[in-house]
């Protein structure tokens, strides 16, 4: 099956610097990547859609000044948690297709990136 | 708008009785359905999808799910559970329209005793 990266797998960042992420599709490309977070115990939200070439979109309630992506490449979508805070610390999931977005489209996911700010 | 809910946030069998993860959907039109696994420290691994092709869907792992447009289910189960059939379990609904958004169900913590 199609595999997905992340890296770093964890990070420990001090409260107000930056921290970027990174979420590879390994063995096919990708014009669109998803980013998830995650909560202890709980599911995935969906944070932003990574479009290659254009601009992210992000769902409601979700700062984009904040959480900075870019989708550099068909295979690198990067998401940069800016002046991270405490409560920022969460487990980023992205994901993506290699059919892109159909509606039955199974996305692969990544392993997760936890993301923990002092 | 789309919605899924998983009824149990924690499910307890013992090693080779049945297992049953029971989620309900909510849907305007035909909805496409799936279930993922998330095993700690490792990516969601797709366990099967419905497309509408047909309503019993076998999956990986010995797992299938039916659905049952009447009673808006889709539930999960598998005949023997497996000590590695132990982690979290996600039932997902897509949005509408070719987005490849995903809405995902609050989960459901399969525990498999000895």
């Amino acid at each position: 099956g199609a595999v997905v990266s992340q890296h770093p797998s964890w990070v420990i960042c001090k409260s107000g610097t930056s921290v970027k992420i990174e979420c590879r599709s390994l063995d096919f490309q990708a014009t669109t990547m998803f980013w998830y977070r995650q909560f202890p115990k709980q599911s995935l939200m969906l944070m932003a859609t990574s479009n290659e070439g254009s601009k992210a979109t992000y769902e409601q309630g979700v700062e984009k000044d904040k959480f900075l992506i870019n989708h550099a490449s068909l295979t690198l979508s990067t998401l940069t948690v800016t002046s991270a805070h405490p409560e920022d610390s969460s487990f980023y999931i992205c994901s993506a297709s290699p059919l892109g977005v159909g509606l039955y489209n199974e996305q692969f996911f990544g392993p997760g990136t936890r993301l923990t700010v002092l | 708008a789309q919605s899924v809910t998983q009824l149990d946030s924690h499910v307890s069998v013992s090693e080779g009785t049945p297992v049953l993860l029971r989620c309900n959907y909510s849907s305007s039109y035909s909805p496409s359905l799936f279930w993922y696994v998330q095993h700690p420290n490792k990516g969601l691994q797709l366990l099967l999808k419905y497309t509408s092709a047909a309503t019993l869907v076998k999956g990986i792992n010995g797992f299938e799910a039916e659905f049952k447009k009447s009673e808006t289910s889709f539930h999960l189960t598998k005949p023997s559970a497996h000590m590695s059939d132990a982690a979290e379990y996600f039932c997902v609904v897509a949005r509408s329209g070719n987005t490849g958004k995903l809405i995902f169900g609050q989960g459901t913590t399969l525990q498999v005793k000895p």
